[in-house]
């Protein structure tokens, strides 16, 4: 069975200080890994994809990276409204897009 | 930037009421699909749509459930006898035809069953 694990569950960071988040997968096969920022009451919204290992993709203060067991959310001096909860994704098959999703970290960045 | 919108944003039924989600998914998009998120739990897949049929259906998406869409802009997540069970944040997405191209989600349906 398909699985992806986040952690940590909660990270509360001052404003400014950068960290990283985990995700790590047991997903047969995987084709894609896919990163999303979720806000409280609002669906998932489209950051990253990342298909192969090695592969690093950026926007802002985030960057993603992706090994052959994991992947990684670096955040680079984060501001208040990068509080969120990220989501990653697995998928292993593009046509149906069955993703398995992660439980996600909820960010906490304090002025 | 396009976006897929969802109606209602909340939606209230008694259990074994029929309820009706409604997607409009964004215009140049071919691929549909449904996710819901019970509270504090992970986004689970639904079922995925595409040329007018089901393309992928997960084993929480039983004979109670059904999608149609039904014209050209709209796309329907039914549940025919709703259960406390299925209250939940429903989400509607879709993608570009391009295979490996992310799914954009809608802000999702927040149903209660009481």
């Amino acid at each position: 069975e398909d699985q992806v694990t986040q952690s940590p569950e909660a990270l509360r960071l001052q404003e400014g200080e950068s960290s990283s988040l985990n995700c790590s997968y047991t997903v047969s096969g995987l084709r894609g890994l896919f990163w999303y920022r979720q806000d409280p009451g609002k669906g998932p919204e489209f950051l990253f994809t990342l298909y192969s290992a090695g592969e690093e993709k950026e926007k802002e203060r985030l960057k993603a990276t992706l090994t052959k067991k994991e992947s990684f959310l670096h955040i680079t001096a984060p501001k208040p409204e990068d509080s969120a909860t990220y989501l990653c994704a697995g998928v292993s098959n593009f046509g149906n897009e069955k993703l398995t999703f992660g439980t996600g970290t909820r960010l906490t960045i304090i002025p | 930037e396009p976006e897929v919108t969802q109606t209602p944003s909340h939606q209230v039924t008694q259990m074994g009421q029929e309820v009706i989600l409604r997607c409009v998914p964004i215009s140049n998009h071919l691929y549909f699909y449904w996710y819901r998120q019970i509270l504090g739990q992970k986004v689970e897949f639904l079922v995925s749509f595409y040329n007018n049929e089901i393309s992928e259906k997960s084993e929480i998406f039983d004979d109670q459930f059904s999608v149609e869409r039904p014209d050209g802009s709209n796309f329907t997540l039914k549940i025919r006898s709703t259960k406390l069970e299925d209250s939940a944040m429903y989400f509607c997405a879709s993608r570009r035809q391009n295979l490996g191209s992310p799914l954009h989600f809608g802000n999702g349906t927040r149903l209660t069953v009481t």
